[in-house]
């Protein structure tokens, strides 16, 4: 059963277009990720968000930013797409740190 | 390089054999959490299994901590098991964060 909601499934888009993806989680947790999976499905961490404060960014281009409002949700933003963001972008939350993640069904970009 | 080695690639099986997937990482571990994902579909956590062993219906999951390995036993396999297995290793120097594996590719044949 999904509770991390993540709006749009897809976008097509060009390049130097920004993009805004969406992600809610209902489980009342207080810890919010986002993760790129790329053409060869390996997942990597981009951000983490424990009670609306950044506490990971792994070395992700400044064109990207996380947006929080609250602690249900953690948004992205990406300024200027470029052909290396096609991928599937997955939202995930956790109850707290070291705790297990639930993720959201994912947001596929391509950027042609 | 690469914390996280996950074996095999991918597997065929025929439906009610059994399947054991391998997990091996290089670096001090704080946790290890197990997913599963449908064909372009979302993950799912099977098990956060920091060491031991657990047990979820026909899924069962071993950490080991010493041998820096986890491992997936799937038993009596269903066609509806197949999709792609993740390990996901949190590091003890960097919480919070996930490493995962490039998964197996598990394929149940009827």
């Amino acid at each position: 059963e999904t509770a991390v909601f993540q709006t749009p499934n897809y976008h097509v888009t060009q390049v130097g277009n920004e993009v805004s993806f969406n992600c809610k989680q209902t489980l009342g947790h207080d810890t919010m990720y986002w993760y790129k999976q790329d053409s060869k499905k390996l997942l990597k961490i981009m951000f983490s968000y424990n009670n609306k404060q950044l506490i990971v960014n792994e070395t992700v281009p400044r064109r990207f930013s996380p947006q929080s409002s609250d602690k249900a949700h953690l948004n992205l933003r990406i300024k200027s797409v470029e052909p290396e963001d096609s991928a599937v972008y997955l939202c995930a939350s956790s109850r707290g740190l070291n705790e297990r993640l639930f993720f959201g069904h994912g947001t596929k970009l391509s950027v042609l | 390089g690469q914390q996280v080695q996950q074996s095999p690639a991918s597997l065929v099986l025929q439906e009610g054999e059994n399947a054991e997937l391998q997990c091996n990482f290089s670096t001090s571990l704080n946790s290890m959490q197990w997913f599963y994902q449908r064909p372009g579909g979302s993950l799912v956590s099977l098990f956060y299994n920091p060491s031991g062993t657990k047990h979820s219906g026909r899924l069962t999951s071993t950490t080991v901590i010493k041998e820096r390995r986890s491992s997936l036993h799937i038993s009596s396999s269903q066609t509806t098991d197949s999709g792609t297995y993740l390990c996901a290793l949190e590091r003890r120097s960097n919480y919070n964060v996930l490493y995962f594996g490039s998964g197996t590719k598990l394929t149940v044949e009827p």
